[in-house]
């Protein structure tokens, strides 16, 4: 079944305290970006890759890393996480990134105390 | 860059009824998609319209994009509970969302 997974789905960490959240796709497909989601502000992108160890910054990338150094995995990495990092994230994936479909994880529901 | 505003931002109708949604934006793009989000899960891909085309229909959904309005909308005919959800227009390449629309069909 053609997928994206995300993990952990739910994490509650303490300002400071690294932690990486993973993504896979299993469709070998090229393009891979992350998103957070904000009550009324919609999805925003933080960053995307283009293929492996193509990496650039989206729309809100302070405070976040990512690296893609398998096609399948593009893992988002938050140093040292604080409360306005609160947020719904998904992990999107597609064949290319021009006029095609996208294929969201289920998302990582994460609370930074 | 842009993001697509929704309208409404909030829809409630029964079941059976018809629910229109719309997208607007500023500059011009070269495909629109729109998604669907059953509540706090990850987005679904309904239909994506390219710049040269008017209309496109899938099922029971019929997604119009007007390039000189710079608005596209989603049609959802004869709807049904399931189709509660939050659904989205997303922008371009880049895929630029908006707020979304919470649309809710009471059975």
């Amino acid at each position: 079944e053609a997928q994206v997974t995300q993990n952990p789905r739910y994490l509650i960490t303490v300002t400071g305290k690294k932690l990486t959240v993973t993504c896979s796709q299993n469709m070998n497909h090229e393009y891979m970006s992350w998103y957070r989601q904000d009550p009324g502000l919609g999805l925003r992108q933080i960053y995307y890759s283009m293929n492996v160890e193509v990496t650039d910054k989206g729309d809100v990338p302070e405070g976040y890393k990512v690296s893609r150094k398998e096609k399948r995995n593009f893992p988002l990495i938050l140093e040292s996480p604080s409360p306005n990092q609160t947020s719904l994230y998904f992990c999107a994936s597609s064949s290319s990134r021009r006029r095609t479909e996208a294929f969201f994880g289920q998302g990582t529901r994460l609370t930074v105390v | 860059s842009q993001q697509g505003e929704e309208d409404p931002q909030a829809l409630s109708i029964q079941e059976g009824e018809n629910a229109t949604m719309n997208c607007s934006y500023k500059t011009s793009i070269n495909n629109l998609q729109w998604y669907r989000q059953n509540s706090g899960r990850g987005l679904v891909h309904l239909i994506l319209i390219r710049s040269n085309e008017r209309e496109k229909h899938s099922g029971r959904l019929r997604v119009t994009l007007d390039t000189s309005k710079k608005s596209s909308s989603l049609l959802i005919t004869a709807s049904r509970a399931a189709d509660t959800a939050s659904y989205f227009c997303a922008l371009g390449d880049d895929m630029r969302f908006g707020a979304g629309t919470r649309l809710t069909v009471k059975p």
